[in-house]
C-alpha cells in the first residue's frame, strides 16, 4: 500500500457525462499530480499542483478540469468527454524541496480505468 | 530532446531464469533515474533510485545499474518468479531552471511462465 488511494477503480461513462475522480494521499507530501496512460504510451503528465497551487497544465483539454481543496486531496471533473479520453489515470504525490533541490519520489495511486462510449 | 527508450518492448522467460532489461536515455540535465514496477491496473511502485554518481543498487532480486557516460541503465532479475510478471518503467528525472521534469519511458512487460 503506497498511501495513495484512488476512487473509483473503474468507471464508464458516455461522452455527455459529467463526473469526478479523487486522490487522497496519506503521506504528507506537499505535491500531487494527474497522469494518463494509454496502451503502449508513456506516462503522461497532465497537471501538477505544488502547495496546493496549479504549477503546470500540459495543454491538457479543458473537457479536464482539476481542482486541488488541500495538500491531502486532488480531484479531476470530466465532462464532454471523448471515446479517446478512455484510459488508467494516475494520481501521484511527492515532497518538492526549496531551494532548487528538485522533487523527490513520486508515490503513485492504483489509478482509476476510465472508458467513454 | 529529451527522451528514454526501454528495449525489449515485451520479453516472456520462464521462472527461475535471469532477466535484463535496457533503458536507454537522451536527457539533459540528468537528476536521478528510476526503475518502476507496474502491476495490471495498479499504479507504478518504485524499485530503485539512482544518481549520477551511483553505479549499481540493488533491491532484493532487482539490481540496477547506471553507466551515466553512456547514459544507460539495466535491471537486471535474478531467479525470477511468476510475481515478476508486469510492466517495468524506467523514468529519467531532469532539473533545470523550469523546475523538475520526469521523462517516461514506454516500458518493457515482462511475462514470466512456469
Amino acid at each position: 500500500e503506497t498511501g495513495v488511494t484512488q476512487t473509483p477503480r473503474h468507471l464508464v461513462m458516455g461522452m455527455t457525462n459529467k463526473k469526478s475522480l479523487k486522490c487522497e494521499q496519506h503521506l504528507g507530501h506537499n505535491a500531487m499530480y494527474w497522469y494518463k496512460q494509454s496502451a503502449k504510451k508513456p506516462l503522461e503528465l497532465m497537471f501538477v499542483y505544488s502547495l496546493e497551487e496549479r504549477v503546470e497544465n500540459n495543454s491538457v483539454p479543458s473537457r479536464f478540469s482539476p481542482e486541488c481543496p488541500n495538500s491531502s486531496h486532488l480531484f479531476l471533473h470530466l465532462h464532454t468527454l471523448q471515446p479517446e479520453d478512455s484510459a488508467l489515470y494516475l494520481c501521484a504525490s511527492s515532497l518538492i524541496g526549496g531551494g532548487g533541490e528538485g522533487s523527490y519520489e513520486q508515490y503513485f495511486g492504483p489509478g482509476t480505468r476510465l472508458t467513454v462510449t | 530532446k529529451n527522451q528514454v527508450e526501454q528495449s525489449p518492448q515485451s520479453l516472456i522467460i520462464l521462472e527461475g531464469k535471469n532477466c535484463t532489461l535496457q533503458c536507454n536515455y537522451t536527457v539533459s540535465p540528468f537528476s536521478n533515474l528510476r526503475w518502476y514496477k507496474q502491476d495490471t491496473g495498479r499504479g507504478p511502485v518504485s524499485l530503485t533510485i539512482m544518481t549520477f554518481s551511483e553505479n549499481t543498487k540493488s533491491n532484493g532480486r532487482y539490481t540496477a545499474t547506471l553507466d551515466a557516460d553512456t547514459k544507460q541503465s539495466s535491471l537486471h532479475i535474478t531467479a525470477s518468479q511468476l510475481s515478476d510478471s508486469a510492466s517495468y518503467i524506467c523514468v529519467v528525472s531532469s532539473f533545470g531552471q523550469a523546475g523538475t521534469a520526469l521523462i517516461f519511458g514506454k516500458g518493457t512487460t515482462l511475462s514470466v511462465s512456469s
